[in-house]
Parts: structure tokens; C-alpha cells; sequence
């Protein structure tokens, strides 16, 4: 069956410093990778999706890099400041229609 | 819109009584997923319909659990009889197949504890 691991459970970095994120799948490639972010007592809100013929994306502050070699992809926040804490859930789905397998995620803390 | 809707966003229960929560999707969106969320699991998926239809339980733990959309303004999820290992965050969430993007819309979730 598919996995998904997240590099950590937690990451701690100074604000102003980029952080990254690793997310590493077993098995098939996936058709795409989205990324996550969840607050304390709250659903996980959209954040990028990443498609398998797409090396990189960005948004704003975000990158995201998708190497289906590895089977990894990276995360990146930069120039971090402290409202990005939060968890970060990577997920992959093998095709379009299908259900999102996700990763345990990785608490990011940000401090000033 | 307002988003996907969970209700009740907090229960407590005793072992074996029923409990049943509840879900809105976003209005347009076909289909709509039912997940725990633990410390130790993660996000689990337990249920996936599209167009009120169930296309994949295999992530319902057991016979417990059931699912039902009687329609595409809502689904539930029923828990009879509950145990303490229940205990934990459901999350309901929706999205539109068509989309290329499957993005998913997740409620806040539904808080359910045991006793």
C-alpha cells in the first residue's frame, strides 16, 4: 500500500530563516501532491498542488519541488515569521477522482 | 459560502451509547469524505462518496461505524455502540471531482471523546 512519511514531527527555526519540509512516498508516483496547513482546532486548509510533469511551484512565500526520481517532495517558507507556525500535511493521490492519502505532518514553530 | 459545516463541533459520551455527527458540504461540490484524526494515526480516510454514493469504505474500522448521504446536502456518520478507543477529531470534507485539482474543503472538525 501507499506511504507518505513527513522528515519530522516538529521543526523549530528563527523568523526570517526559510524553512523546509520533506515528504517522502513509497510504491506508485502519484498523479499529484497537494500541501496542507492545519491550525491547533482547526481542518487543514489548502495550500499548493504540484502535479507528477511539474519539477516546481510557487506561491508567494511558498515553493514547492517535486521530484518523482526521489519520490519527495520539499516545501519551502521563506523569509518564515511566527503566524507560519502551524502543522503541514503533504498528501498524494494516485488519479484524478480518487481519495487524498496524507502524511502524519510536521510541526513548524517560528520563533521571533 | 460558508465552507463545510460539522456539527457537533464538541460531544461527550458514555462507552455504548449511539453518537451521530453531521456534515454539510459545500453547495455544487460531489464529493464528500469522512476522516479521524489521532495523534498516533493521523488523518485516516473512513469513507468517500461522490454524487451521495459510497465508492470506497475500506477505512471504516468496523461494523460500528456506517456512513449514509441520503442527499447532496448531507451526510452522516454513526457511531453504535461507541468505545473509548473512538476518541477522537472528525473531520468531514468536500471537494468537485471536475476540478483537475481535487482540492479538498475541510470542516472544522467534530471533537468526540469516550468515556
Amino acid at each position: 500500500s501507499q506511504k507518505i512519511e513527513q522528515n519530522s514531527e516538529a521543526l523549530n527555526i528563527q523568523e526570517g530563516k526559510t524553512a523546509t519540509l520533506t515528504c517522502n512516498y513509497t510504491n506508485y508516483s502519484p498523479a499529484y501532491l497537494q500541501w496542507y496547513r492545519q491550525d491547533p482546532g482547526r481542518g487543514p486548509v489548502f495550500l499548493l498542488l504540484i502535479r507528477e510533469n511539474e519539477k516546481e511551484k510557487r506561491k508567494e512565500r511558498l515553493k514547492v519541488t517535486f521530484d518523482t526520481t526521489l519520490k519527495q517532495s520539499l516545501f519551502h517558507i521563506t523569509a518564515s515569521q511566527p503566524a507560519d507556525s502551524a502543522t503541514y500535511l503533504c498528501a498524494l493521490v494516485r488519479q484524478a477522482g480518487t481519495a487524498l492519502i496524507f502524511g502524519k505532518g510536521t510541526t513548524l514553530s517560528v520563533s521571533s | 459560502d460558508a465552507g463545510v459545516i460539522q456539527s457537533p463541533r464538541h460531544e461527550v459520551t458514555e462507552m455504548g451509547q449511539e453518537v451521530t455527527l453531521r456534515c454539510k458540504p459545500i453547495s455544487g461540490h460531489d464529493s464528500l469524505f469522512w476522516y479521524r484524526q489521532t495523534m498516533m494515526r493521523g488523518l485516516e480516510l473512513l469513507i468517500y462518496f461522490n454524487n451521495n454514493v459510497p465508492i470506497d469504505d475500506s477505512g471504516m474500522p468496523e461494523d460500528r461505524f456506517s456512513a449514509k448521504m441520503p442527499n447532496a446536502s448531507f451526510s452522516t456518520l454513526k457511531i453504535q455502540p461507541s468505545e473509548p478507543r473512538d476518541s477522537a477529531v472528525y473531520f468531514c470534507a468536500s471537494s468537485f471531482v471536475g476540478w483537475s485539482t481535487d482540492t479538498q474543503y475541510f470542516g472544522p472538525g467534530t471533537r468526540l471523546t469516550v468515556l
